[in-house]
């Protein structure tokens, strides 16, 4: 059974910082992996899709990576900015009706 | 391009009772998603539509929740009778194709309460 893991729950950065989410699962054989951005009361939008035969993706200041072997997905933010405040959630496509979410990092920047 | 719509907004509803949701995907995608957010936690699928057959409802709680997509489109959940553990976000999804995350849009839910 497929299980998604995001380390930390919660972290609160200064502005300008360059910072890192994790994401781990368990099972190796995916199709997909997503990240997206939830802010307070919104629901989901997507920032990044990596699909199973990349290894990363890149848009503006975003960077993911996808290491299927070993089971991780990193998303790398760029010079951190208090508009970047939300939650991350990654995603992971086991298959076409499977798609299990991570319970999110929950990110703060302070100006 | 419109959004996926969601509604009501929020309810708020005693244990027992039962209340419905509903959502309109964006035009044209087949595949429709329900999900139930509790807080603190990532969206846990409940059911999967195909144009209007199901895909996957195997985390649907089947004695007290239903749903359905009248001829491919809109889509309505309900619980009856609701418990006070069904208090969540049930976030509604749509894409053009099932399982590769391409144009996947969520709404932005029904917060439920029950007390």
């Amino acid at each position: 059974k497929q299980e998604v893991t995001q380390i930390p729950a919660a972290l609160s950065v200064p502005e300008g910082e360059n910072l890192v989410l994790n994401c781990s699962f368990t099972d190796s054989a995916i199709y997909n992996l997503q990240w997206f951005r939830q802010d307070p009361g919104k629901g989901l939008t997507s920032l990044l899709l990596i699909q199973s035969s990349q290894r990363e993706q890149t848009s503006g200041r975003l960077n993911a990576s996808l290491d299927k072997s070993s089971g991780r997905s990193t998303l790398y933010i760029a010079a951190s900015q208090p508009g970047d405040s939300a939650t991350y959630l990654c995603a992971v496509y086991s298959s076409a009706s499977k798609i299990i979410f991570g319970s999110g990092t929950r990110l703060s920047i302070r100006p | 391009e419109a959004g996926v719509a969601q509604s009501p907004r929020y309810k708020i509803i005693e244990k027992r009772q039962s209340v419905a949701f509903w959502c309109n995907p964006i035009s044209g995608h087949a595949t429709l998603y329900w999900y139930q957010q509790i807080l603190g936690q990532g969206p846990k699928l409940l059911i999967q539509f195909q144009n209007n057959g199901v895909v996957d409802d195997s985390q649907l709680p089947k004695d007290r929740f239903s749903a359905e997509r009248l001829k491919g489109v809109d889509s309505t959940l309900k619980i009856q009778p609701a418990k006070l553990e069904d208090s969540a976000v049930y976030l509604c999804a749509s894409s053009p194709t099932a399982g590769t995350g391409v144009g996947y849009t969520f709404g932005s839910g029904t917060r439920l309460t029950v007390v």
